[in-house]
């Protein structure tokens, strides 16, 4: 089955250091990934996609196949990057509206 | 563009009861889905509805039912509610096919006591 695995609940790091957010998935082929961004008291937005191959706030992402990683990395961390971030993978085997996303990550950047 | 809206914010209801939750998609989205989000977890996929016809279902009972209307704005309907389907409900809209991408509303904040 198709999943989503984000291995760290809270990343902890200062302001200027720099900062991966690991994403590991499951599945078979080429794989269309996405990273959502939950800012307190704000919805969930889409950060980055990974066919877009664009760099949002700093952010960046690159699709590993053999690694089946899709990591989230920022040279320099600002104090506004602190929020739940989510990684999402369409369930190739359900409807196009389905996506399975991670448990989430908590990153907290410390002034 | 107010982006993907929902209805009510928040909502408290008694075992057993029903409730509705309603979402605008995006103007110009016909695709519509609904996740549950309990705390400590990632969305989990309940309903995608496309051109008012259901396209998929997530890991649900039936309790839980969805449909959507004309102007492609949909409701969630929970039947007999439970304790445990106090969470966060999530509407996305997105243009539909082809497109995995979803917007996201606000969510409506649902416990039941």
């Amino acid at each position: 089955a198709q999943r989503v695995t984000q291995p760290e609940k809270l990343l902890s790091v200062f302001k200027g250091a720099p900062v991966e957010l690991k994403c590991n998935y499951s599945y078979s082929g080429s794989p269309e990934l996405f990273w959502y961004v939950q800012y307190s008291r704000q919805r969930l937005q889409l950060l980055l996609r990974h066919i877009s191959r664009e760099s949002i706030k700093g952010f960046t992402a690159d699709l590993n196949k053999g690694e089946t990683s899709f990591h989230l990395k920022k040279p320099f961390a600002q104090e506004e990057d602190s929020a739940m971030y989510y990684c999402a993978l369409p369930n190739y085997g359900g409807s196009q509206g389905n996506l399975i996303f991670g448990k989430g990550t908590k990153l907290s950047v410390k002034p | 563009d107010a982006g993907v809206t929902q209805s009510p914010t928040h909502l408290i209801k008694t075992r057993g009861q029903h409730v509705t939750l309603r979402c605008s998609p995006i103007s110009g989205h016909k695709s519509v889905s609904w996740y549950q989000q309990v705390l400590g977890q990632g969305p989990q996929f309940i309903f995608q509805y496309y051109e008012k016809e259901e396209r998929g279902r997530g890991n649900f009972p039936d309790r839980f039912s969805a449909r959507q209307f004309p102007n492609y704005s949909s409701e969630l309907n929970v039947n007999a509610l439970l304790l445990g389907d106090s969470a966060l409900y999530l509407c996305a809209s997105s243009l539909g096919t082809g497109r995995y991408e979803q917007y996201f509303g606000p969510g409506t904040r649902l416990t039941v006591t």
